[in-house]
């Protein structure tokens, strides 16, 4: 099945700083790679989301990059807030139309410095 | 619009108990995932249900099992908890073939 490695697995950035989170998987047949942010005692909310036909997606201060040849995929936050602390989670799914469940990363824990 | 909706919130059970969990998914959407996460890990997949029928299975024992209802909502069961068990829950609704997941809040399950 599917495997995605997380790292790292805490990042303590300086607020206005970039941050940025990486993760690998292994299933080549993987083509719906979604980020999720979750707050202490919170659900999981997606930021954002991209799929395999897709190099990089931007939405405001957020941006996924994807290289499939490389099997991996990243995070960039840029302009860091004290708000974008939380854990981040990667993900990754083969049917990426709902079809299958999504297989996660053991998270990242950003912490923003003011 | 009410987005996906979990319980209950928390729960205790002693060991070898059962317990079932609900969850009533986004309006408009038909598929429904349960996850379990660990204190700080990332979710699990459980298993999906699509059409009243499981259609997804993680890799969990048999004793976790669901049901989804006409009106698209789902319950998990646990049969025989086991301390491990603690977790929480999550639910997460779709469409399938439109995609994007949905999370609920979750329900704390602690077994003691």
């Amino acid at each position: 099945g599917e495997n995605v490695e997380q790292h790292p697995s805490t990042l303590s950035v300086q607020e206005g700083d970039s941050a940025v989170i990486k993760c690998t998987y292994s299933d080549s047949a993987s083509n719906y790679f979604p980020w999720y942010k979750q707050e202490l005692g919170k659900r999981p909310q997606l930021i954002i989301d991209i799929r395999s036909n897709v190099g990089e997606k931007k939405d405001q201060r957020i941006a996924v990059t994807l290289n499939k040849t490389a099997k991996h995929f990243s995070l960039h936050i840029t302009e860091t807030q004290p708000e974008d602390s939380a854990v981040y989670f990667c993900a990754a799914s083969v049917a990426g139309g709902g079809a299958d469940g999504l297989t996660f990363g053991k998270g990242t824990h950003l912490i923003i410095q003011p | 619009d009410a987005g996906v909706t979990q319980s209950p919130t928390h729960l205790i059970k002693t060991r070898g108990q059962q317990v079932t969990l609900r969850c009533s998914p986004k309006s408009g959407h038909d598929t429904v995932s349960w996850y379990q996460q660990a204190l700080g890990q990332g979710p699990q997949f459980i298993f999906q249900y699509y059409e009243e029928e499981e259609r997804q299975r993680g890799n969990f024992p048999d004793r976790f099992s669901g049901h989804q209802f006409p009106n698209y909502s789902s319950e998990l069961n646990v049969n025989a908890l086991l301390l491990g068990d603690s977790a929480l829950y999550l639910c997460a609704s779709t469409r399938t073939g439109v995609g994007g997941y949905t999370f609920g809040s979750g329900t704390r399950l602690t077994v003691v």
